[in-house]
């Protein structure tokens, strides 16, 4: 039981480059996440989706995309990265079980120059 | 808008002493939690507080939501250097999503 998994872990992007940041979970969750972290501003949700086939805005969805691949997976993608969008990306899932306690993957550090 | 605040923001304490961290928020909610994240490091949960008077508590860690206040409080008994990691509270917004809005984070760091 592996849990959240993203990949890559580390990725450093020219500025006008795309990439796709891939998130899978494990535990048969309905709701999935992506937040970034920079520092001193804590987490920030970019996009979330409830189910499979549906997405929804966060706080800070500009620059970014998503798709819900299926109930298990859940990508974020820049189609034109800036470095306003250095950071540290998350992905989380959650389910009905245990009060819709979040749990998060390992992180992708992104650099963009 | 809901907005969510910790202090202190920064807590520098002596092993085995003890001390509270606070979060407020803006607007109601009735689900808090809390989260450890040491450095480079993911989160990890650690509370899951689903209602007025809630109390968990975890080794030298206990939380409490007190929603009528719009206040979590997180003590700390009798510090260990082990414990010394940022903390994030987050806070459920009540628009029938499960959505959440973190606060900022305490970052703890305990010494001998």
């Amino acid at each position: 039981n592996a849990g959240v998994t993203q990949t890559p872990k580390f990725q450093v992007l020219k500025t006008g480059q795309s990439m796709t940041l891939q998130c899978a979970q494990d535990m048969n969750h309905n709701s999935m996440y992506w937040y970034r972290q920079d520092p001193g501003m804590g987490l920030r949700l970019i996009y979330y989706s409830a189910s499979e086939g549906t997405t929804d805005k966060g706080e800070v969805p500009n620059g970014y995309n998503v798709s819900r691949l299926n109930k298990r997976e859940f990508s974020l993608r820049l189609e034109s990265a800036a470095p306003s969008q250095t950071s540290v990306y998350f992905c989380a899932s959650s389910g009905r079980e245990g009060g819709n306690e979040q749990f998060f993957g390992p992180g992708t550090r992104l650099t963009v120059l | 808008e809901l907005k969510v605040e910790q202090n202190p923001l920064f807590l520098s304490m002596q092993e085995g002493k003890n001390y509270t961290i606070y979060c407020n928020y803006s607007t109601t909610s009735d689900r808090l939690y809390w989260y450890r994240q040491d450095p480079g490091k993911s989160l990890e949960s650690l509370f899951v507080l689903l209602s007025n008077g809630a109390v968990k508590q975890e080794g030298r860690l206990m939380a409490s939501l007190d929603t009528k206040a719009r206040l979590s409080t997180l003590h700390i008994t009798a510090a260990v250097h082990d414990l010394s990691a940022t903390y994030f509270c987050a806070v459920a917004l009540l628009d029938n999503t499960d959505k959440l809005i973190f606060g900022t984070g305490t970052r703890l760091q305990v010494f001998p």
